[in-house]
């Protein structure tokens, strides 16, 4: 079966450090990835994607992930850390055969010290 | 400014009482999931709609949760007797069905059965 792997449950980073967040995806033929956020109380709101094309993808409110066939990996990054940052993010996966059905990471909680 | 409206957005209820909980899809998208988060296991996938029929619906548990599409703008999921196992953020996500299919997700019913 195929999976979506999120090192790290949870990340801290200070305010305008680097935000790494690791995704690593197990198939032979690349799924569309994807990255959601999740706000305190809400639901999932989607960063960003990679369908085809260039494999350095920008999303919104700063973020940015680069899909690495070789690596089966779609790290999520942003220069500099806000507060406002703070929040769980999902990455997941959508392989071609599987009807539509999200495969979605254990997610990782961001926190921003100041 | 199209979004998925789900309904309660927080309910509290007694062990053995019927929850129903209600979600709007964006219109004209004909795919729907409902998923389940909790702390110990995260985001599952309960059930999934594509043109008002059930196309997946294995994680969910059969003997007392049932979804349902009375129409395309309605979705409903329905636990009959609820247990205090049920409590979770029950999320409603709908797609547009082709090409990447992104979901859009609901802000959730935080269901809480004592």
């Amino acid at each position: 079966a195929q999976s979506v792997t999120q090192l790290g449950s949870h990340v801290s980073v200070s305010e305008g450090a680097l935000v790494l967040l690791r995704c690593n995806y197990s198939s032979s033929v690349p799924p569309y990835l994807f990255w959601y956020v999740q706000y305190p109380n809400q639901g999932l709101q989607l960063l960003l994607k990679y369908t085809t094309g260039a494999t350095l993808v920008k999303g919104i409110n700063g973020f940015e992930a680069e899909f690495k066939k070789s690596e089966t990996s779609f790290h999520l990054t942003k220069p500099s850390a806000h507060r406002s940052d703070a929040a769980e993010y999902f990455c997941a996966a959508l392989p071609y055969n599987q009807g539509g059905k999200l495969i979605f990471g254990q997610g990782t909680e961001l926190s921003v010290k100041p | 400014d199209a979004r998925v409206t789900q309904t309660p957005r927080h309910k509290v209820t007694e062990m053995g009482q019927e929850v129903t909980m209600r979600c709007q899809p964006i219109l004209g998208h004909n795919t729907v999931f409902w998923y389940r988060q909790t702390m110990m296991q995260g985001l599952e996938l309960l059930a999934y709609f594509r043109n008002r029929a059930p196309l997946d619906d294995s994680g969910m548990p059969k003997d007392r949760f049932s979804a349902e599409m009375p129409d395309a703008t309605l979705a409903t999921l329905k636990i009959q007797p609820s247990e205090p196992r049920d409590s979770a953020v029950y999320f409603c996500a709908s797609g547009p069905g082709q090409g990447e299919n992104i979901q859009y997700f609901g802000a959730g019913t935080r269901l809480s059965v004592l």
